[in-house]
């Protein structure tokens, strides 16, 4: 049962413009989101985090939205740059622990 | 900024052979570890969480006694792949927690593991 969900596992924006990166999720429980940026063969970086009491927060280029009802959060890059070009995990903290599930990735490809 | 790090970064073994990858926090104390293990194009999938001086906790499906953790102490932990098969290359990541740094989740670099 997969509670995180990156439906799409690819993205292509040229440069400059905005780069959305959906994410859902199904368990409620969830308390905490984060987005984490992975290059091959590395450990992934953390990016930006939510809690589930709001619904934006912004870091620079990087805005999250969090949609509580629709169990839907959002990662905004804008403007999007060739090193931006990775692959994005998005992951849930239960609050029963403080283990996260991710979700599949999606891989960013940012054109010049 | 806490800094955790993972060896070795890669690891070719012969089947049958066990192999230990080590996972240190540099700059915090480590009151928990994570280990996540990734097959190619997929997402990274939790193995088991261990608090220090405790016997770690595995997920669903994973055998413990094929992936033995250790954390005996609050800056290392290990996972060692006993009696290695070719199904089990992939790649390991530890995440150590114990500092509000990346928002309390700071992961080692990664280790790929062959067995040939």
């Amino acid at each position: 049962d997969q509670q995180v969900k990156q439906n799409s596992p690819s993205l292509s924006v040229q440069e400059g413009r905005i780069s959305i990166l959906n994410c859902d999720y199904t368990n409620s429980m969830f308390d905490y989101f984060l987005w984490y940026k992975k290059y091959p063969a590395e450990g992934p970086t953390f990016l930006i985090s939510i809690s589930s009491i709001k619904d934006k927060n912004e870091d620079g280029r990087f805005t999250v939205f969090l949609n509580k009802s629709a169990k839907h959060l959002s990662l905004h890059i804008v403007p999007s740059q060739p090193g931006d070009s990775a692959v994005y995990f998005c992951a849930a903290r239960g609050n029963a622990g403080n283990m996260l599930t991710f979700g599949g990735g999606t891989r960013l490809m940012v054109k010049p | 900024g806490a800094v955790v790090s993972q060896h070795p970064s890669w690891v070719i073994c012969k089947s049958g052979t066990s192999v230990k990858i080590e996972c240190r926090s540099l700059d915090f104390q480590a009151t928990t570890m994570f280990w996540y293990r990734q097959f190619p194009k997929q997402s990274l999938m939790l193995m088991a969480t261990s608090n220090e001086g405790s016997k770690a906790t595995y997920e669903q499906g994973v055998e413990k006694d094929k992936f033995l953790i250790n954390h005996a102490s609050l800056t290392l932990s290990t996972l060692t792949v006993t009696s290695a098969h070719p199904e089990d290359s992939s790649f390991y990541i530890c995440s150590a927690s114990g500092t509000t740094a990346n928002y309390g989740y700071t992961f080692g670099s990664g280790t790929r593991l062959t067995v040939v």
